[in-house]
């Protein structure tokens, strides 16, 4: 079954803006892991977070994890055009021996030139 | 380097026939997953290898499933008595290590369409 469940939402931003989306999930997890899929192309590995952290940075993007509530937030700050595309969450857990990757359904975003 | 690279990119089939689809995984590693993803979904997991051996199938939906990597390298998906159900994006994955932690590389899909 599905572990991530990203908010059911499609977000249109103006360039600039900072983009927020959510996930939640149902059963311990191992890590958390956010992608990127542009139109046509592949799904793009954007950060993981352990279950033991709470917030990670890398370059426009922080991410949060609360284990309490199991649930992962991802900002973009500062977005661009390129940023659009669809996000998906995957959480790895010990469960199923963490090799395989539950996935949200994803939510899409569009930045506004 | 090179990628994950997955072949055909697209294909094509009347319900009923067979199909196999490639994946050339990242030179090297050792671990290698097939998802499938269907419109407006997020990917779904179908199997897992650890070298040549399946080490997690339980992905796999029906006995029509079955997947292979005989070298330890390239893989191959292969689907029976296609169904228009089977219509979807099948991804390829690829990782240095298999366990905790371990970042999943992408291919590019193959997206198969069952007339």
């Amino acid at each position: 079954s599905q572990q991530g469940e990203e908010d059911p939402q499609a977000l249109s931003i103006q360039e600039g803006e900072n983009a927020t989306m959510n996930c939640s999930y149902k059963t311990s997890i191992n890590n958390l892991q956010w992608y990127r899929q542009n139109s046509g192309r592949g799904l793009v590995h954007l950060i993981l977070i352990r279950s033991n952290e709470r917030e990670k940075h890398s370059g426009r993007l922080r991410v949060t994890l609360d284990t309490s509530k199991k649930s992962s937030s991802l900002l973009i700050t500062a977005s661009r055009a390129a940023d659009t595309a669809s996000y998906f969450c995957a959480t790895a857990a010990s469960y199923y021996g963490n090799n395989r990757l539950a996935f949200g359904k994803g939510n899409q975003v569009v930045v506004i030139p | 380097g090179a990628g994950v690279s997955q072949t055909p990119s697209n294909k094509v089939t009347e319900k009923g026939k067979y199909v196999e689809l490639r994946c050339d995984p990242i030179s090297g590693h050792t671990a290698l997953y097939w998802y499938r993803q269907s419109l407006g979904q997020g990917p779904e997991f179908l199997i897992y290898f650890q070298g040549t051996g399946a080490a997690d199938d339980s992905g796999l939906p029906n006995d029509r499933f079955f997947a292979v990597r005989p070298e330890g390298s390239v893989s191959t998906l292969k689907i029976q008595r296609t169904e228009r159900g089977d219509s979807a994006v099948y991804l390829c994955a690829s990782s240095a290590l298999a366990g905790e932690y371990n970042e999943q590389f992408f291919g590019p899909g193959t997206r198969l369409t069952v007339l």
